[in-house]
This record gives structure tokens, C-alpha cells and sequence, in this order.
């Protein structure tokens, strides 16, 4: 059961454009998410994350957006440069009864083309 | 600050045997997990330690297992190795309470 899903395999987009990566959950007890940036043969980049107490968050070129009720976030990416070209992974995160130990679930992942 | 260190990057061994692969989280981070990245399963969390105890446990058989010690370094074995253990570990740390997790360059394993 995937229970962060990243319905785009792969994306395209001409540089100067805005990209934006979609991700759905189904499990209402997370409440932290986070986006990471990976190119091949290196480990996960992150990004950029957001409470579930906030519906958007900020970071230069990157927002992502929260829309609780959906369950759905999406990272936006404005402008779009060729450097931007990778594959791009949601994750969510639980905060357990201890109160500190967190795992991340992630989605299997958007290959995002920023195009010259 | 010195990022997450992963040693080996790479490694192959062959079925039956183990492996044991290390990690040095960033410097103040005494938290550490590890996960797996295979194309199949895509990212799956194995492991997290924090001051030399495993607090949570992922999916996977007693095949796998870590530990962590005082300077916060940590280790992953796999036991009997499989062909399907063939994959990309990846370590992480962060601090505790902070669910920003900074990965490692990983290690990439084959099984033959």
C-alpha cells in the first residue's frame, strides 16, 4: 500500500517556465513533508519542507503548497533552469508516541526535463 | 559543516556472504537512519538510531541490522546476502526532534 504517490513519472519543461511536481498521501497521521532532489549516483538533496500547521512555504525559487483536506502537495519551481533537471522525490513524515522518532515515506519519484 | 560520509561508495560481494557498511553523520547530528533505494521498491526506510539505541525498525528480515556508537557513527550489516539485496543504502542524519533528514552520497551494493 503506497502510501505517498507520485502519479508523474517524468515531467518537461522549457527553462524560464514554472515546474510543478505533484504528490498524494493517505495517511492522515503525517504531519511534516518534505521534498528532496536526487541525481543519479549521488544520495537525496533536500529541498524544502512544510508543517501540516501551514498550508505554504517559501524558499527562493521553490514553494511548496499543502492542501490538507485533498491530502495532495506540490512543489513549484519558478523559473525553471536547465540545472533543475533531476528526479524529485516527496517524503512524509510520522511523529511517533516517543515524540522524536521519525521515519520518512517516500514516493517513487518525478524525473523532472527543464529543456533550453 | 562537513556533510553525510558513506563508506564504501561501492562495493560487490556474492550471495551468502555479509557486508557491513558505515556512515558518519554531520557533525552535532546524533540521529541516523538508513534506507534502501532499489528501482522496484523505490526509497524504504530500514533503520533509525539515535545515542546508540534503534528506535524504530522498518520492513525488512533480522538479515539487517546496525548499531551506533558514542561518537554517533553507525554501522549497517546484512547477513546472508541475497541477490535481491543488490541496491543503493543510503544513510541519513538530523538532529533529534527535527524531521529534516540530510542524506548521504550512499553505497552501492551488488549481489552476484
Amino acid at each position: 500500500d503506497q502510501q505517498v504517490k507520485q502519479n508523474s513519472p517524468s515531467l518537461s519543461v522549457q527553462e524560464g517556465r514554472i515546474s510543478i511536481l505533484n504528490c498524494d498521501y493517505t495517511n492522515s497521521m503525517f504531519d511534516y513533508f518534505l521534498w528532496y532532489k536526487k541525481y543519479p549516483a549521488e544520495g537525496p538533496t533536500f529541498l524544502i519542507s512544510i508543517s501540516s500547521i501551514k498550508d505554504k512555504n517559501e524558499d527562493g525559487r521553490f514553494t511548496v503548497f499543502l492542501n490538507k483536506s485533498a491530502k495532495h502537495l506540490s512543489l513549484h519551481i519558478v523559473p525553471s533552469q536547465p540545472g533543475d533537471s533531476a528526479v524529485y522525490f516527496c517524503a512524509a513524515s510520522t511523529t511517533f508516541s516517543s515524540g522524536s522518532a521519525r521515519q520518512l515515506t517516500f514516493g517513487s519519484g518525478t524525473q523532472l526535463t527543464v529543456l533550453p | 559543516k562537513a556533510g553525510v560520509t558513506q563508506t564504501p561508495r561501492y562495493l560487490i560481494k556474492t550471495r551468502g556472504q555479509q557486508v557491513t557498511l558505515s556512515c558518519s553523520p554531520i557533525s552535532g547530528h546524533r540521529s541516523v537512519s538508513w534506507y534502501q533505494q532499489t528501482p522496484g521498491q523505490g526509497l524504504q526506510f530500514l533503520f533509525e538510531y539515535f545515542s546508540e539505541t534503534q528506535r524504530n525498525k522498518g520492513n525488512f528480515p533480522g538479515r539487517f541490522s546496525g548499531r551506533q556508537f558514542s561518537n554517533s557513527r553507525s554501522e549497517m550489516n546484512v547477513s546472508t546476502l541475497e541477490l535481491g539485496d543488490s541496491a543503493l543504502y543510503l544513510c541519513a542524519s538530523s538532529l533529534d526532534r527535527n524531521p529534516e533528514q540530510y542524506f548521504g552520497p550512499g553505497t552501492r551494493l551488488t549481489v552476484t
